[in-house]
């Protein structure tokens, strides 16, 4: 069966440092992935995603980037955190045999920026 | 453009009670529709989709949708609510290019 990892669970960082936030899935080839925001009080913003290999696209402008190093793995990074990056993070993967849009979530990264 | 309106953000109903949380939807291609729950500080789980078939879907823990293509809507019901039900819960429907579009989220409420 298919899981998905996302680590840290949740970080701590001051304004203006970098970060690097992981995501992996286990058990399916080639997945779509994807990373959301939660802000507090609001709804899920989608911020990346991705087909395939370095294939990322950028559904809002921001000072945050997604890589793709790996079939299974994506990275959200920032080289310096804003207050407004504050928020919940969340990974996804969705693939072509279980109805290409049904999108499966991991456990999300509680971000604070102080 | 396909869009999705959750009415209200907060719904509170007494153990037992019927559950309705609504949501309606506009897409101009055949929509596929989603409920997934978020329970605090965790991810997001499917609950329930429609694609196509049977209009009535029944999803884990109780929980059905019924997709009515007139009314352009997806409501999720439940006939009797339970402590553990309470979470927030959203709706979806998917776009052209197989990316969802979210509602905003409607929070569950569960009174003893």
């Amino acid at each position: 069966s298919q899981t998905i990892h996302q680590w840290p669970a949740t970080l701590v960082q001051p304004v203006g440092s970098p970060l690097s936030l992981e995501c992996t899935v286990e058990g399916t080839s080639n997945p779509n992935l994807y990373w959301y925001r939660q802000a507090a009080g609001r709804g899920l913003q989608l911020l990346f995603y991705s087909v395939g290999i370095g294939q990322i696209s950028s559904e809002v402008p921001q000072n945050l980037s997604a890589s793709r190093p790996q079939d299974r793995q994506f990275i959200l990074s920032s080289k310096k955190l804003l207050l407004s990056d504050s928020g919940f993070y969340l990974c996804a993967w969705s693939v072509l045999t279980s109805g290409r849009d049904t999108q499966y979530f991991g456990p999300g990264t509680r971000l604070t920026v102080l | 453009a396909q869009s999705v309106t959750q009415l209200g953000s907060h719904v509170s109903v007494s153990e037992g009670a019927l559950v309705l949380l609504r949501c309606n939807y506009s897409s101009s291609v055949p929509p596929y529709l989603f409920w997934y729950v978020q329970y605090p500080n965790q991810g997001l789980q499917l609950l329930l989709k429609y694609t196509t078939g049977a209009t009535l879907v029944k999803g884990i823990n109780g929980f059905e949708a019924e997709f009515k293509k007139s009314e352009t809507s997806f409501h999720l019901t439940k006939p009797s609510a339970h402590m553990s039900d309470a979470a927030e819960y959203f709706c979806a429907v998917r776009d052209s290019n197989y990316q969802l579009i979210w509602g905003a989220g409607t929070k569950l409420i569960i009174k003893p």
